[in-house]
């Protein structure tokens, strides 16, 4: 069975640091892997997605992750931290065979001026 | 146009009663979704359909019932309302894994 752990609950960085939240997950083959934001009362947004290819992708607001086959992980990364990337993180984990997606437990991301 | 809409965002109302929420995807993706978001924010796939059909049907008390009429919409029907019923329901959908879209969410409130 497919799983996703974030290991992370809360994190907090300051405005202007840099940012990389952690993910890893467990499957027998190539998954496919997302990372969502939520924002408070709001609903889930798709920063990025890996399917194949190049291991280092790049996904919106300027985020990009890193697939590494070999620790299993998918981390996501920032450069430099903007207040309103204040939210929840979601890393997923997707079967190519019957599409269903697994949510980590999130990471809380705060950012303090 | 919203992509996936999700109607009511808001619903409270008391144990014992039978509520529905719908759902309805502009995308054209033949697989829609029902997540259940508990109050530490872990998402849970509760059911999924592909082209009216079900596919995916977690361990799900039996008094949660979707219902596909087509392939753009997907409603949740739940029964005899629980107070662990409490939660935000979201709707989704996907097109052979390249992506999943996600309504804004339904915040169920039981009281």
């Amino acid at each position: 069975a497919q799983s996703v752990t974030q290991p992370d609950i809360h994190i907090t960085v300051s405005e202007g640091a840099s940012l990389e939240l952690r993910c890893n997950y467990s499957y027998g083959a190539t998954p496919y892997l997302f990372w969502y934001v939520q924002s408070p009362g709001q609903g889930l947004q798709l920063l990025l997605k890996y399917f194949s290819g190049d291991t280092l992708v790049q996904g919106i607001k300027g985020f990009e992750a890193e697939f590494k086959r070999s620790q299993s992980s998918f981390n996501l990364r920032k450069p430099s931290v903007h207040w309103s990337d204040a939210a929840e993180y979601f890393c997923a984990v997707a079967s190519p065979r019957n599409e269903k997606l697994t949510f980590g437990t999130g990471t809380r991301l705060t950012i303090i001026p | 146009d919203t992509a996936v809409s999700q109607t009511p965002k808001y619903l409270v109302t008391q144990m014992g009663n039978d509520k529905s929420i719908k759902c309805e995807q502009n995308l054209g993706h033949d697989t829609m979704y029902w997540y259940k978001q508990d109050s530490k924010k872990f998402l849970k796939i509760m059911f999924s359909y592909n082209n009216k059909e079900l596919i995916i049907n977690e361990t799900v008390p039996n008094r949660f019932s979707p219902k596909s009429p087509d392939k753009a919409h997907l409603n949740l029907h739940i029964n005899s309302l629980e107070l662990g019923d409490s939660a935000v329901y979201f709707c989704a959908s996907s097109q052979s894994s390249y992506g999943y879209t996600f309504g804004s969410g339904t915040r169920l409130t039981v009281v």
